[in-house]
C-alpha cells in the first residue's frame, strides 16, 4: 500500500518553456502533499507543503510565481516550473501523507532544461 | 532550528559484514524519526518510522533504534542489494498539517561481495 506516482519520469524542455510534473497518491488519500528538490549527491531541500483545497506554503526562497502548485483533490497535485531555465534542472520529488504523519515518496521527476 | 545528522558520510561493506548507521538530532520536540532508503534516479522508500526513545523496529536484515539524543540504523549480514543511501529524517513542531520533515545528508551504503 500507499503507492505514489509521478509523470513524467523525465522531461527535457527549452529555456523559457513552462513544464508540469503530476503526483497521485494511487491507494489512499492525501490530505497533504509536498514537493521537494534533490541535487546530485545532496539530500532532499523541501520546496513547498500543498494542503488540498488551500494554497501551498512554500519555503524560504522558493519562488512561488515561478513554481506553480495545485493541489486540486486529495489524490492529485501538481508542481508547474514556469519559463524555466537552465538553472531549474534537477530532481524533483513529491511525498503524500498518510494521517500517521509518514510521508510516501513518488519516483521523481527528472528535469533538464536546455 | 532543527538539526539532523547523519554518520558516516559513506560506508563501504563485504557481504555479510554487520555495521550501523548514525543519526543524530536536535529538535525542539520529536514527533517521530523516519528511515528512508533511496536507490540512485529514484525517490525515497519509506523503511521506519520511531516516536520514543528506547523503540526499535525490524524489517529483514535492518534494524531501527532511537535515543532521546540519535537513531542508529543496524544492518546484519548485508547482501549487495542493500546497496543504497539511507536517508533520516525527524518531524518536529509545528504538529498538525504544517508539520514538515528535516532530512539529513544520508549514508551512501555499498555492499560488495
Amino acid at each position: 500500500g500507499a503507492v505514489v506516482s509521478q509523470h513524467p519520469s523525465w522531461v527535457i524542455c527549452k529555456s523559457g518553456t513552462s513544464v508540469k510534473i503530476e503526483c497521485r497518491s494511487l491507494d489512499f488519500q492525501a490530505t497533504t502533499m509536498f514537493w521537494y528538490r534533490q541535487f546530485p549527491k545532496q539530500s532532499l531541500m523541501l520546496m513547498a507543503t500543498s494542503n488540498e483545497g488551500s494554497k501551498a506554503t512554500y519555503e524560504q526562497g522558493v519562488e512561488k510565481d515561478k513554481f506553480l502548485i495545485n493541489h486540486a483533490s486529495l489524490t492529485l497535485s501538481t508542481l508547474t516550473v514556469t519559463s524555466a531555465h537552465p538553472e531549474d534542472s534537477s530532481f524533483y520529488i513529491c511525498s503524500a501523507r498518510l494521517m500517521t504523519d509518514t510521508q510516501y515518496f513518488g519516483p521523481g521527476t527528472r528535469l533538464t532544461v536546455l | 532550528e532543527d538539526q539532523v545528522t547523519q554518520s558516516p558520510e559513506a560506508l563501504r561493506l563485504q557481504e555479510g559484514e554487520s555495521s550501523s548507521l548514525n543519526c543524530s538530532y536536535t529538535v525542539s520536540g520529536l514527533r517521530g524519526l523516519f528511515w528512508y532508503r533511496q536507490d540512485p534516479g529514484k525517490g525515497p522508500e519509506f523503511l521506519f518510522t520511531l516516536y520514543s526513545a528506547g523503540e526499535e523496529k525490524e524489517k529483514e536484515r535492518l534494524k531501527a533504534t532511537l535515543t532521546k539524543k540519535e537513531s542508529f540504523l543496524h544492518i546484519t549480514a548485508p547482501k549487495p542489494e542493500d546497496s543504497a543511501t539511507y536517508l533520516c529524517a525527524v518531524q518536529a513542531p509545528p504538529f498538525g498539517t504544517a508539520s514538515k520533515l528535516t532530512f539529513g545528508t544520508g549514508t551512501r551504503l555499498q555492499v560488495t561481495l
